[in-house]
């Protein structure tokens, strides 16, 4: 079985201020990991995955994330962010037979002027 | 090229009726997916259509149910809803059901 747990609901921040937002899996199986972004009243959008190669994997808006897979980690950061990055951030991991994704709670990024 | 879309995009329902939605998915995506977001389980698969054959299935009831057209069109029916059915309800389309999915944008139901 597959989990995936990001230990912050919410994460405050300055803006202009780095951020990094947690993520650790669980599966027995080989793992596809993806970062999604939830804006209010929105569906989801794909920030970033990670599939095979290279461990660090450049996103959209700025946002990277690094694979470690001998931590199961999944950690998303940005050197700086924007009041427009304010949002819900779900990391989510697929593999095996399915393409069923495995979300985690969410962690809801606020930026202060 | 346009974006999975789904309609409607509010709903609101009494409980004890049915209800059906629609997601078109990105053109040439053959996989569908479904999920359902609420605040208290977060975001959970309900089920995935490939080539209008259901592939994969979540643990939701039977009152839950899906289907998927020729133009790989997808509609999810709920029958004899509850209030616990309130939620934001998100499809996803992929090109082969094993790569990314894109989401589309959600139906919200509220049901009273």
């Amino acid at each position: 079985a597959q989990s995936v747990t990001q230990l912050d609901s919410q994460v405050p921040v300055f803006e202009e201020a780095p951020v990094e937002l947690r993520c650790n899996y669980s599966s027995s199986v080989s793992v596809y990991l993806f970062w999604y972004v939830q804006y209010p009243n929105q569906g989801l959008q794909l920030l970033l995955k990670y599939l095979s190669g290279s461990t660090l994997v450049k996103g959209i808006n700025g946002f990277e994330a690094e694979f470690n897979k001998s931590q199961t980690s999944f950690h998303l950061r940005k050197p700086s962010v924007h009041i427009s990055d304010t949002a819900e951030y779900f990391c989510a991991v697929s593999g095996g037979a399915t393409n069923k994704l495995i979300f985690g709670t969410g962690t809801l990024l606020a930026v202060q002027p | 090229k346009a974006g999975v879309t789904q309609t409607p995009r509010y709903l609101i329902k009494t409980r004890g009726q049915q209800v059906t939605l629609s997601c078109s998915p990105i053109s040439g995506h053959r996989s569908v997916s479904w999920y359902q977001q609420t605040p208290g389980q977060g975001l959970q698969f309900l089920f995935e259509y490939f080539s209008e054959t259901q592939r994969n299935k979540g643990n939701f009831p039977g009152r839950f149910s899906g289907r998927q057209f020729s133009n790989s069109r997808s509609e999810m029916n709920v029958s004899t809803l509850e209030l616990g059915d309130s939620a934001l309800y998100l499809c996803a389309s992929s090109l082969t059901g094993t790569d990314t999915q894109y989401f589309g944008p959600g139906t919200r139901l509220t049901v009273l």
